[in-house]
């Protein structure tokens, strides 16, 4: 079966840096995305992989190693703001998306 | 305002009711999803319309008849709903159907649904 797995809930420390996990296995692999939910909120796009490396976008960047079946999203200068679900998706082999459950974080002052 | 509007925010219902969800898109997107969340689990994606046919229907229960009559509006009508309905429904849509590149979905916030 295809599943992703990410870490249910992680506290962080307002300034700090925190890096959200997400492993993978699907049935092909068409891209990776992040995506942030804030609380009675939408999802919004945050960022997409499809190739190995690293993606920057301001305090947000996210890894993927196709290899491992991994991804990371790094946050930087954490920001009460930044308290949130943050979902992993993948899109695979038929090009449907495969959602993880998200994982909540909470950051502190 | 991420250009997805759906309505109503917020429903209660009956098991006996009829009622409807509604989604609007003002992007120009020809695909239009409808998904539940429930609490800390995986986004359930439930039906699928591409330039208004629908084309995947995940195994849900005939108590949710989807419609779609033109690009732009999306429906999910409700039946004879049981309580593990209950979940936040959300709408989506994007420019195609993700067949190429960087096709991210643009979500509704979602109809937190209440069955009792």
């Amino acid at each position: 079966g295809q599943n992703i797995d990410q870490p249910t809930e992680m506290t962080a420390t307002e300034g700090a840096i925190v890096q959200i996990n997400c492993t993978y296995q699907t049935s092909g692999f068409n891209g990776l995305f992040w995506y942030q939910q804030h609380a009675g909120e939408a999802p919004t796009f945050l960022s997409y992989n499809v190739l190995d490396g690293l993606e920057e976008k301001g305090r947000f960047s996210s890894f993927l190693s196709r290899s491992k079946g991994y991804s990371y999203l790094l946050l930087k200068e954490l920001q009460m703001k930044d308290s949130a679900s943050y979902l992993c998706a993948v899109r695979d082999g038929n090009y449907q998306l495969i959602w993880g459950a998200g994982t909540k974080l909470i950051i502190k002052p | 305002e991420t250009g997805v509007t759906q309505t109503p925010r917020h429903l209660v219902m009956g098991m006996t009711n009829k009622k409807s969800l509604k989604c609007e898109q003002h992007l120009g997107h020809n695909a239009m999803y409808w998904y539940k969340q429930s609490a800390k689990k995986p986004l359930e994606l439930m039906f699928v319309y591409s330039l208004e046919e629908r084309v995947e229907n995940n195994s849900v229960p005939s108590r949710f008849s989807p419609e779609c009559p033109n690009s732009s509006h999306l429906f999910l009508h409700l039946h004879t709903l049981q309580p593990e309905d209950s979940a936040l429904y959300l709408c989506a849509s994007s420019q195609d159907q993700g067949l190429s590149g960087e096709t991210e979905a643009f979500f509704g916030q979602g109809t937190r649904l209440t069955v009792v």
